[in-house]
Parts: C-alpha cells; sequence; structure tokens
C-alpha cells in the first residue's frame, strides 16, 4: 500500500461526458502528480501541484484540468470525453517537489469511455 | 528536454538466469535517474534511484543498476531471476520544466519481463 488513494477505481461513461478523478496523496507529501496510461502512449505525464500550486504542466489536453485544493487532494476534470481518453489515470505524491525523490503512486482510475 | 529509451518492449528470462533490462537517457545535465515496477492492477513503485552520488545503484528485490555518463545509459540487472520478477519496468527521469521550481518524471515506454519456468 503506497498510501495514496484513488477513486473511482473504475469509472465507464459515453462520449461527450464529463468526470472527475480524486486522490489523496500520502500524509505529509505536497507535491500530487497526475498521469495518464494507454497502450499507444505509454505513460504520459500530465500536470504537478505542489502545496496547492501548479508547479510543472505536461502533455495535458485542454479539455483537461486539476487543482490540488488545501488540505492537498487533488481532483483531474476530464470533459467532452472522446473514445481516445479511455485510459488508466494515475495519481502519485511525493514529499518533495525537487525530482530528486521517490514518486508514490495510486493504484489507478481505469476509465472506459464508450 | 530529457528523454528516456527502453530498449525492448519485452524480454523473456529463465527463472535463475540473469536479468538485464537496458535504458538509455538523453540528458544536458547531470540527470536524477529511476527504475520503477508495475505489478499487474498496480501502480508503480520504486525500485532504485541515482541521484548523483554511488554510480552502482542497490535497490529492492536484489536489483541494481549502474549509472554510466558515457554511454549515457542506467541498466537495471539482477543476477537471478525469480518467478515473482515478472512485470512491467519502467526507466524513468526527472526533469526540470519552466522557472516554477516544478520537475516531471518521464518514463520509458516499459519492458515487461517474462521468467519462464
Amino acid at each position: 500500500d503506497s498510501g495514496v488513494t484513488q477513486t473511482p477505481k473504475h469509472l465507464i461513461t459515453a462520449t461527450g461526458q464529463r468526470v472527475t478523478l480524486r486522490c489523496s496523496p500520502r500524509s505529509g507529501d505536497l507535491s500530487v502528480y497526475w498521469y495518464q496510461q494507454s497502450l499507444d502512449q505509454g505513460l504520459q505525464f500530465l500536470i504537478q501541484y505542489y502545496n496547492g500550486e501548479e508547479r510543472a504542466k505536461g502533455n495535458i489536453l485542454e479539455r483537461f484540468s486539476a487543482q490540488q485544493f488545501p488540505d492537498l487532494h487533488s481532483e483531474l476534470n476530464l470533459s467532452s470525453l472522446e473514445l481516445g481518453d479511455s485510459a488508466l489515470y494515475f495519481c502519485a505524491s511525493s514529499v518533495e517537489t525537487g525530482g530528486r525523490g521517490e514518486l508514490f503512486f495510486g493504484e489507478g482510475s481505469r476509465l472506459t469511455v464508450l | 528536454a530529457q528523454s528516456v529509451t527502453q530498449l525492448g518492449s519485452h524480454v523473456s528470462v529463465s527463472e535463475g538466469a540473469l536479468v538485464l533490462l537496458r535504458c538509455n537517457y538523453s540528458s544536458s545535465v547531470p540527470p536524477y535517474l529511476f527504475w520503477y515496477v508495475q505489478y499487474p492492477n498496480q501502480g508503480l513503485q520504486l525500485l532504485l534511484k541515482y541521484t548523483s552520488a554511488a554510480t552502482l545503484v542497490k535497490g529492492i528485490n536484489g536489483f541494481e543498476a549502474e549509472f554510466k555518463k558515457s554511454e549515457t545509459s542506467f541498466h537495471l540487472t539482477k543476477p537471478s531471476a525469480h518467478m515473482s520478477d515478472a512485470a512491467e519496468y519502467f526507466c524513468a527521469v526527472s526533469d526540470r520544466t519552466g522557472n516554477t521550481g516544478g520537475f516531471k518524471t518521464i518514463f520509458g515506454a516499459g519492458t515487461r519481463l517474462f521468467v519462464k519456468a
């Protein structure tokens, strides 16, 4: 158990819909990262937050947004969903933002868009 | 921008044989390098990391990796494979992004390790 909690574990929805994925980091970790894992794209970095502020941005689509709340949990919002958004979405946390630290991953949220 | 290349999407070894998973990185500065393992239906977990200390890094479950700057490589090895080592392995490099103080960890495409009895 990494200590990172992601909900929901599975989600099935239709094209055009909007979903919210939730992540609770390990106790004491201030950084939260979101990744998308798919068969064709591999593990893609989406975005990083540190103590409520956006710190790094990767290949995140404009239809996607994220935020980190004062209690440090984070949400990833995916809107106008397309078939290609079907993937496993991971949240990870770390105690620092300096790049040297280990990332602790949750078990992921599997999104299926029909 | 830094990047990671893992050679071989699939590697198959016999139980008890040497495991060698290859990783090459591109970096203009001394990198932070990592190996992660992903078991089925689980998130990734850290095997080991290199952060500019010793070039030979020992990790969990008997794995180790050697940082070779001249070859820009960070290959993962284990002397004797066990059935429980069957999983997907990811090499990763940490890359600073912009001026916000943030880092993104970039992962390779992954290598699936099969262990034959």
